[in-house]
């Protein structure tokens, strides 16, 4: 079946630091790979996705390239903010039967600090 | 745009009480999911409908069932709750046809079910 398996956190950092959260995956098919966010208290937001191998998506100064030889898709941010502190969750979508499902990892807490 | 809306945000439940929780999308979406949230296990798909009128299985559906009343909407039930179903419960949808799979989901702000 498929998977998706995040660095465990929190991840702690001073802000204007440099920001790596790793996310490798398994999948039986070719699936689109996905970043969400969740702040307190809300549900989760996409923050950016990738549909092809050596796509890289990106937003709000997040990005990640999907990468097919090492079937990962790191989440990177050259300078974090206090206000990206959130819970990153690496998630894919692969088709079963006729569906296309989601999963996703388990998330990974990010603390960013004055 | 509202997006996805569940009703209620919060609710406290005694052991054997059942209770519907609703959603409810305005994206015209074709497919529309649950889940449950648990510290330190993410994600987990309850049930899901790919299309208005089907409903599968996830990942963790035991003691749960749900209904597509409509294009909109997508209510899951407990019948019978469990101290193990507290949880925060996410609904969400996505405008997926069949053969398209690079769609993201759209989530709810989630409802905090507690059983006591």
């Amino acid at each position: 079946g498929n998977s998706v398996t995040q660095m465990e956190g929190p991840v702690t950092l001073s802000e204007e630091a440099f920001l790596t959260i790793n996310c490798t995956y398994t999948a039986t098919g070719y699936p689109s790979l996905f970043w969400y966010v969740q702040y307190p208290g809300e549900g989760l937001q996409l923050l950016l996705k990738a549909t092809k191998a050596d796509d890289k998506g990106s937003n709000k100064g997040f990005e990640a390239t999907y990468r097919k030889e090492t079937t990962s898709f790191h989440l990177e941010k050259g300078s974090v903010q206090v206000s990206d502190s959130a819970v990153y969750f690496c998630a894919l979508s692969d088709r079963t039967g006729g569906s296309y499902i989601p999963t996703f990892g388990r998330g990974t807490s990010l603390i960013v600090h004055p | 745009n509202a997006g996805v809306t569940q009703t209620p945000k919060f609710q406290v439940l005694k052991t054997g009480q059942s209770m519907t929780l609703q959603c409810a999308q305005d994206m015209n979406h074709n497919s529309m999911y649950w889940y449950r949230q648990d510290p330190g296990m993410g994600l987990r798909l309850i049930y899901y409908s790919a299309s208005e009128g089907t409903t599968d299985k996830g990942e963790v559906p035991n003691g749960y069932n749900v209904s597509r009343l409509n294009k909109r909407e997508f209510s899951l039930r407990l019948e019978s709750a469990a101290p193990s179903q507290t949880s925060v419960y996410f609904c969400a949808s996505t405008d997926r046809d069949f053969g398209v799979g690079n769609q993201p989901q759209h989530f709810g702000d989630g409802t905090r079910l507690s059983i006591l």
